[in-house]
């Protein structure tokens, strides 16, 4: 069971960016997958996540309205859409799959770094 | 938005010792609570879900309790391994908010 995130970049601010998450060892449809980021020496914020058919989505207050968040199943994939970004937006980003509603997140990706600076 | 917060922000400790982590939700979450270690330069890592039950790789001298509003994170005997930061996370409504982490560090 893997995942791997992607698309990490330095941006400038009211960029975009698009990052991806890579699944594999399990089916997709089956799992909720989130995005949590971490901004340097900072805690964890959560971010976004997606339900397994894709259906339901949810959103940080931080980042609704300027984060979109998709998935396609059939190429086990997932995707964060980052629009407007400002250098609060500064992080590690990682994916992360829900074990299942209200469980927790038992594998987590090895982030990607996004940096938002002029 | 359910608030978390964990109490205390840094704890030192020996090798041996028993620490104890709080985390209170600003409105009742059930027993829906999970609790992560993250070491420098890694991903967190999922060591208790459902407020108390353990991942199966993680060693018996972790423990978790509490429902509602208070819970409590338990190392006993603590290793050298468990040095490293923990977070709690409420899992019973989106956004799945974290606490602000609790660093355990060597006296």
């Amino acid at each position: 069971v893997q995942l791997v995130e992607s698309g990490g970049d330095l941006v400038k601010p009211g960029g975009s960016l698009r990052l991806s998450c890579s699944l594999s060892g399990f089916t997709p449809r089956s799992y909720a997958i989130n995005w949590v980021r971490q901004a340097p020496g900072k805690g964890l914020e959560w971010v976004s996540g997606i339900s397994g058919s894709g259906t339901s989505t949810f959103f940080a207050d931080s980042v609704k309205g300027r984060f979109t968040i998709s998935r396609d199943n059939s190429k086990n994939m997932v995707f964060l859409q980052m629009n407007g970004l400002r250098v609060e937006d500064t992080a590690v980003y990682y994916c992360a799959r829900l074990v299942t509603t209200n469980y927790g997140l038992d594998v987590w990706g090895q982030g990607t770094t996004v940096t938002i600076s002029s | 938005d359910i608030q978390m917060t964990q109490s205390p922000t840094s704890v030192s400790a020996s090798v041996g010792d028993t620490v104890s982590i709080s985390c209170r939700a600003s409105q009742g979450i059930s027993s829906w609570l999970a609790w992560y270690q993250q070491k420098p330069g890694n991903a967190p890592k999922l060591i208790i879900y459902v407020a108390s039950k353990l991942m199966s790789d993680v060693p018996s001298r972790f423990s978790g309790s509490g429902s509602g509003t208070d819970f409590t994170l338990t190392i006993t005997s603590l290793q050298p391994e468990d040095f490293a930061t923990y977070y709690c996370q409420q899992a019973d409504t989106f956004p799945y908010t974290f606490g602000q982490g609790t660093k355990v560090e060597i006296k």
